[in-house]
């Protein structure tokens, strides 16, 4: 039984640039979550995808957006890159019903800003 | 809106000796609480969580949680810890009893660094 998965594993990007991180949830999972997690901070609830919507949002600007595929894979998407964004991006997925309560997270993608 | 502090940045203990990690919480209706570790370089993992009945919740690897509401704590326990349980350890509340903004919505602590020595 397959895990979330993520990738990649760490990717080093520039002010300015933009990024792609990449989610497989669970398997039987069709919801995805998705957090930020500075060093040495909790996570930070970005957003949540279901039925290939947004179905909630943190406190994020419009710089991140995501995406959900039919197979309930999902994008992260961050624009014009500040050095601010520089943390371990985890993906969560649950399944929607009587277990929506409990995510299971991948390991995550570090990304450098520089 | 909803919240959830951890009081300790890091707990020391001895191996044998009992692990407490504290957790408090505020919540406008009823709280969804959960506990999850997180090992260097991973993810976080799933410990337990409480969502009603029993007070003690008992979860992976020995730990389990006691649900206080007067005193909206949910502490997480292990009656002996293990070298293995060095960690950073998360504690998380979900509000699912108001039709808030934060409904829904994971809300974690800070962490707690556990440093168990031989």
């Amino acid at each position: 039984d397959a895990g979330v998965t993520q990738s990649p594993t760490h990717l080093i990007k520039t002010r300015g640039q933009q990024v792609t991180l990449r989610c497989s949830p669970k398997s039987g999972h069709d919801t995805v979550s998705w957090y930020q997690q500075a060093l040495g901070q909790g996570p930070q609830f970005i957003f949540q995808y279901y039925e290939e919507e947004e179905r909630q949002r943190g406190n994020f600007p419009d710089r991140f957006s995501g995406h959900q595929f039919p197979n309930y894979s999902s994008e992260l998407n961050v624009n014009a890159l500040l050095l601010g964004d520089s943390a371990l991006y985890l993906c969560a997925s649950s399944l929607e019903g009587l277990e929506t309560d409990t995510q299971y997270f991948g390991p995550g993608t570090r990304l450098t800003v520089l | 809106a909803q919240s959830v502090a951890q009081p300790e940045d890091q707990v020391n203990v001895a191996e044998g000796n009992p692990l407490t990690v504290k957790c408090t919480y505020s919540v406008s209706g009823n709280p969804y609480l959960f506990w999850y570790v997180q090992y260097p370089n991973r993810g976080l993992q799933f410990l337990l969580k409480y969502i009603t009945g029993d007070n003690l919740v008992k979860g992976s690897y020995g730990f389990e949680a006691e649900f206080n509401k007067s005193q909206t704590s949910f502490h997480l326990k292990k009656p002996s810890a293990l070298v293995s349980d060095s960690a950073l350890y998360f504690c998380a509340v979900r509000d699912l009893g108001s039709l808030t903004d934060s409904w829904g919505k994971f809300q974690f602590g800070a962490g707690t660094q556990v440093v168990v020595t031989p």
